[in-house]
């Protein structure tokens, strides 16, 4: 089975903290995915990677950065965090060979204060 | 832009079928997803349309018409189990999807 961690199921941060969201997964996946989730929006996407080193970003990548040194692991960065990144973070992988299917980590609520 | 579409909540009763309907407009189009996410915890994936016509999986079923943008997510012999938010999902470009707001089901007795 697929296994996609992430370093924290809950997280409480002041205001002006860099923030580390830590995500790994165990299946060779070649692409990784962060979004956050908040009711009535859905999921949007952050970041996502195709490959190491490289990262694309997605609809709402402003007061993010990510960082992808190894193939199983990437993560997410919260430079300066603010109280409107109080959300639930979730980690997702793919192998993007035909199957597209993506896999999810079981989410950090982060609560920024 | 994108822009995917579903309705935010539906209500239905336990052993009948209920239909969850998905609209999207994106910028090329790669396949369309279904995902199942219970309170708490995370998406769990259900089904994958690329071409036009019905996939059947068990109780669940989808269809997709590229077309006219369409997708619907089909639940059969509901169960109290399935109380749960269904997530429709297109892949625009390879490996970039995007999520709708979700519909959270109601199953009740």
């Amino acid at each position: 089975d697929v296994k996609v961690t992430q370093s924290s199921r809950y997280l409480v941060k002041r205001t002006g903290e860099k923030v580390f969201l830590e995500c790994v997964q165990d299946m060779d996946h070649e692409n990784m995915f962060w979004y956050r989730q908040d009711p009535g929006l859905g999921l949007r996407l952050i970041y996502f990677s195709y490959d190491v080193k490289m990262k694309e970003k997605g609809d709402i990548p402003e007061g993010y950065s990510v960082s992808r040194e190894k193939k199983e692991r990437f993560s997410l960065i919260l430079e300066s965090a603010s109280t409107n990144q109080t959300s639930m973070y979730l980690c997702a992988s793919s192998d993007g060979t035909g199957s597209y299917e993506q896999y999810f980590g079981p989410g950090t609520r982060l609560t920024v204060t | 832009g994108q822009n995917i579409d579903q309705p935010t909540e539906m209500t239905a009763t336990e052993g009948a079928i209920v239909q969850i309907n998905c609209t999207y407009q994106t910028s090329g189009f790669n396949g369309l997803f279904w995902y199942q996410q219970h309170a708490g915890e995370a998406p769990t994936f259900l089904s994958y349309n690329v071409l036009d016509g019905l996939e059947e999986k068990g109780r669940f079923s989808s269809f997709l018409s590229r077309s006219k943008g369409y997708s619907y997510l089909l639940l059969k012999e509901l169960q109290m189990k399935d109380s749960a938010s269904y997530l429709c999902a297109v892949m625009a470009n390879n490996n970039d999807m995007r999520f709708g707001a979700g519909t959270r089901l109601t199953v009740k007795p």
